[in-house]
């Protein structure tokens, strides 16, 4: 099993509606970063949660909202979608201090009509 | 705030070597990281630098030089299954940023 899953993998969606993307991980690592790409504009961190209590706006954060549910799973949502909000949509971990590498999820391909 | 810079494309023959620069600036620095990304796939890691020097893992080596606010990733024996494209990040505590990414594209 994968260590770090998305869902959906694909959505498509109307302008308007509100939406959530899911991720959960089994990675036991404390870290989870929400990031979007883009074609040439490379990945945009909206969010990242050191732990539960601790959500931080990253470069990208208006439009979105996040919730640490818990430890292990970490949701991105837009509240009212918009078309410029199409496109893939990573989550990643990352454990604890001098571990540096992070940890990427399948990624979600939204598309916002 | 932070901004990343490195080429958005390169050109190489396989079996050759190949240089990807990063140059940033960040008002915080834990390091630099280096991810590979194929079409269709996910960021995968394939390297840190928190202090100065070189650092080698493999075909892959990279470097870091924090008093230049720059970095990176030497490519060597050039592969077909290297096309891909590379981003660097950085590290401003646990706050990681990345580069817009360099495309690599190698030729037979």
């Amino acid at each position: 099993d994968a260590d770090v899953t998305q869902t959906p993998r694909n959505r498509i969606t109307k302008t308007g509606k509100r939406i959530m993307l899911e991720c959960s991980q089994t990675k036991g690592h404390d870290r989870m970063y929400w990031y979007r790409q883009d074609p040439g504009l490379g990945l945009r961190l909206i969010y990242y949660s050191f732990d539960v209590k601790d959500i931080n706006k990253g470069e990208i954060s208006d439009g979105y909202s996040v919730s640490r549910q818990a430890q292990a799973k970490f949701s991105l949502s837009l509240e009212s979608a918009i078309p410029n909000q199409t496109a893939l949509y990573f989550c990643a971990t990352k454990g604890e201090g001098s571990y540096n590498e992070q940890f990427f999820g399948p990624g979600t391909r939204l598309t916002v009509l | 705030g932070q901004s990343l810079e490195q080429p958005s494309e390169v050109t190489a023959v396989e079996g050759a070597i190949v240089q990807i620069n990063c140059t940033y600036q960040t008002s915080g620095f834990y390091g630099l990281s280096w991810y590979q990304q194929h079409d269709g796939g996910a960021p995968t890691f394939l390297s840190y630098n928190a202090l100065d020097g070189l650092e080698e893992t493999g075909r892959f080596s990279s470097f870091l030089s924090r008093s230049d606010s720059y970095g990176y990733l030497l490519l060597q024996e050039l592969q077909m299954k290297d096309s891909a494209s590379y981003f660097c990040a950085v590290r401003d505590y646990d706050k990681i940023i990345f580069g817009k990414g360099t495309r690599l594209h190698i030729l037979p």
